[in-house]
């Protein structure tokens, strides 16, 4: 129980264009969902943590007008890296923490991790 | 104030040992402390994770151990084997968001 998956695990474009990620919780609803990037062998660092219908929260350093984030439902959840460049290619990973089915409300639960390369 | 440091970088364990990695944190608030497992090219894992009201926690081979005064933590893998070869993150939160660790990458030789 408790899965959450992403959407498209891996992805390349090129230089100037926008890449759409998704994030779903799919047997528990997520009332907050978070974004966050790494760098190869480099631990997690959170970029941004959304709330069902509400604007994302960016942490110090993280663009909000390149990193959109849409939280459209209790089990969705968007990041759109818009107008790529190759410093963007990294690990994006999501994670969501709710309640309900078989998730525990205190948990957050990673997604699989999307592969950006922008060339 | 919001640091998780975490020791060692690397580890290499003979099949069969004990596994060990150590994590310390500065800010007394944090009141949830996971251990996560990640495999290369995929999203980290729940291993197992502690609240501060208690000193230990097993479950199966893992054992976290807790103590309080010392702002310190750590994972245990008893009877390690080459399928726990991976990244170890432990990680601390106040409410909602995880500070993480800097990693443990975790080999298991036969």
């Amino acid at each position: 129980g408790a899965v959450v998956s992403q959407h498209p695990s891996w992805v390349i474009c090129k230089s100037g264009t926008s890449v759409k990620i998704e994030c779903r919780s799919l047997d528990f609803q997520a009332t907050t969902m978070f974004w966050y990037r790494q760098f190869p062998k480099q631990s997690l660092m959170l970029m941004a943590t959304s709330n069902e219908g509400s604007k994302a929260t960016y942490e110090q350093g993280v663009e909000k007008d390149k990193f959109l984030i849409n939280h459209a439902s209790l089990t969705l959840s968007t990041l759109t890296v818009t107008s790529a460049h190759p410093e963007d290619s990294s690990f994006y990973i999501c994670s969501a923490r709710g309640g309900g089915g078989a998730s525990r409300t205190d948990t957050q639960y990673f997604g699989p991790g999307t592969r950006l390369t922008v060339l | 104030q919001q640091q998780v440091k975490q020791s060692p970088q690397s580890l290499i364990v003979q099949k069969g040992g004990i596994s060990i990695i150590n994590c310390a944190y500065e800010n007394t608030a944090f009141d949830y402390f996971p251990w996560y497992q990640q495999f290369p090219g995929k999203g980290p894992a729940l291993l197992i994770a502690i609240r501060p009201d208690v000193s230990e926690k097993k479950e199966g081979r893992f054992t976290i151990s807790f103590n309080k005064s010392a702002k310190q933590f750590s994972l245990h893998i008893m009877d390690s084997q080459p399928g726990d070869s991976a990244t170890y993150f432990c990680a601390a939160s106040v409410g909602e968001k995880l500070t993480f660790g800097t990693g443990t990458r975790l080999t298991i030789i036969p």
